[in-house]
């Protein structure tokens, strides 16, 4: 089993709707949880983190974290076409970030 | 704004040949990173330092050494290249203290044949 666990994808979703990242991670010593987006061809940005339970939300995304249930999501609404990249979800624990595999979103018009 | 520049972005080179991957950042950042990126595999942790001089092994150390002599910059040393480290290489940079929020390079496509 994998430390931290995302749906490859690629998630499809119509310009103007809600997309939904989800990631599931098994160290419960994990404290802070960030999102990364990348791109094609391009490098990882920091683009949010949380670090309690609940939403936290940054303009069009918000982030959500639940520690009992082990599972971060990243919510984006009003998707538009300049979200279709790939979403890496990185848990952060002993001064490192343990990262997934990564989502790749696909945002038509 | 963060720069972390990579010495080549493209590179190709023979099985048993001695690569160095170069990256410098001009933040004065205490942290750096190296990184392969494999497709369904993620970013995996090959090596990281916290300061001048100092190294860590990250999660797949074996067939690369690093070195870091000056706080800017941080080089990837593959001994004797396999066709199996053929990959994209991230190197990343962090302020002290901050080591979730890294910056990348744009990355060094390496093809080994």
């Amino acid at each position: 089993q994998k430390e931290v666990e995302q749906n490859s994808g690629p998630l499809s979703v119509p310009e103007g709707a809600i997309a939904s990242l989800n990631c599931t991670y098994s160290d419960r010593g994990s404290q802070s949880f960030f999102w990364y987006r990348q791109y094609s061809g391009k490098s990882p940005e920091l683009i949010m983190f949380i670090y309690s339970n609940g939403d936290k939300e940054d303009g069009r995304f918000t982030a959500q974290l639940n520690k009992a249930s082990q599972y971060v999501s990243l919510l984006i609404r009003d998707s538009q076409p300049s979200d279709s990249a790939t979403y890496l979800c990185a848990p952060h624990r002993n001064y490192q970030l343990i990262w997934g595999a990564g989502t790749k979103l696909i945002i038509k018009p | 704004d963060v720069k972390v520049t990579q010495s080549s972005r493209y590179l190709v080179k023979r099985t048993g040949e001695k690569v160095f991957l170069e990256c410098v950042q001009d933040m004065d950042h205490e942290n750096m990173f190296w990184y392969r990126q494999d497709p369904g595999l993620g970013l995996r942790l090959i090596y990281f330092s916290y300061d001048v001089k100092m190294k860590e092994k990250g999660d797949i150390p074996e067939g690369y050494s690093v070195s870091r002599e000056k706080k800017e910059r941080f080089s990837l040393i593959l001994e004797s290249a396999s066709t199996n480290q053929t990959s994209m290489y991230l190197c990343a940079s962090s302020p002290t203290g901050r080591g979730y929020e890294q910056y990348f390079g744009p990355g060094t496509r390496l093809t080994v044949t």
